[in-house]
């Protein structure tokens, strides 16, 4: 079945650590996302990335880092420069050919111990 | 800055009666927009897609849109408790990749 995973599926990160969360479909999707979502909020937007070796900041990249090595991988490091990281994580991609229709991860709660 | 408008509720509805959640968006160029439904702690998950002007029905539920208004809507007729969620409505953005997200209206379906 085709789809996208993210793990894990909780993550605990003690202060001053660094730790990054994976993201991988098998959609053939060219465009590929991070979100941030706090209780009770909307989702927020990280980075994006288009194609393979690219990806732009979103609204809230401050003390993020991804990268885009292969087209089905898009992992996001959350570093000790994020000050506030508790929250729930969702990877999502599109294929633009689909009029961009959003398919999401099972998301990673990260929790600062 | 394009913006997505949605009233966080939550929102009571009676099981069996029709839930109706509303959305306005900022840009005038939007093309597409999209009803997702989020149960706690899980993912997003589509729901509904509406291109056109007017109404777009697929089983219980129903998607409006008016560009003219510059907003859209999502009917829920015979409400269910499984229906209790939150729905997100999303526009697209400024390039075919982005899309604009609304914080979300709680829907709470009283058996």
């Amino acid at each position: 079945d085709g789809g996208i995973t993210q793990s894990p599926k909780y993550l605990f990160r003690k202060e001053g650590q660094n730790v990054t969360l994976s993201c991988e479909q098998n959609l053939n999707h060219d465009a590929m996302y991070w979100y941030r979502q706090d209780p009770g909020q909307g989702l927020r937007l990280i980075y994006y990335s288009q194609i393979v070796n690219d990806f732009q900041k979103g609204d809230i990249a401050e003390g993020y880092s991804v990268s885009r090595e292969k087209k089905e991988s898009f992992p996001l490091t959350v570093t000790s420069a994020q000050k506030n990281p508790t929250a729930f994580y969702l990877c999502a991609s599109t294929d633009v050919w689909r009029s961009d229709e959003a398919f999401f991860g099972q998301g990673t709660r990260l929790t600062v111990v | 800055q394009k913006e997505v408008e949605q009233n966080s509720g939550p929102l009571s509805v009676p099981e069996g009666a029709i839930a109706s959640l509303n959305c306005t968006y900022s840009d005038r160029g939007s093309q597409s927009f999209f009803w997702y439904r989020q149960y706690s702690g899980k993912s997003p998950e589509l729901i509904m897609s509406i291109y056109s002007n007017g109404d777009k029905e697929d089983g219980r539920f129903t998607a409006q849109l008016n560009k003219a208004s510059q907003y859209v809507s999502l009917l829920i007729r015979d409400s269910q408790p499984s229906d209790s969620a939150t729905y997100l409505c999303a526009v697209n953005g400024d390039s075919n990749y982005q899309l604009i997200w609304g914080a979300g209206t709680k829907l709470i379906i009283k058996p």
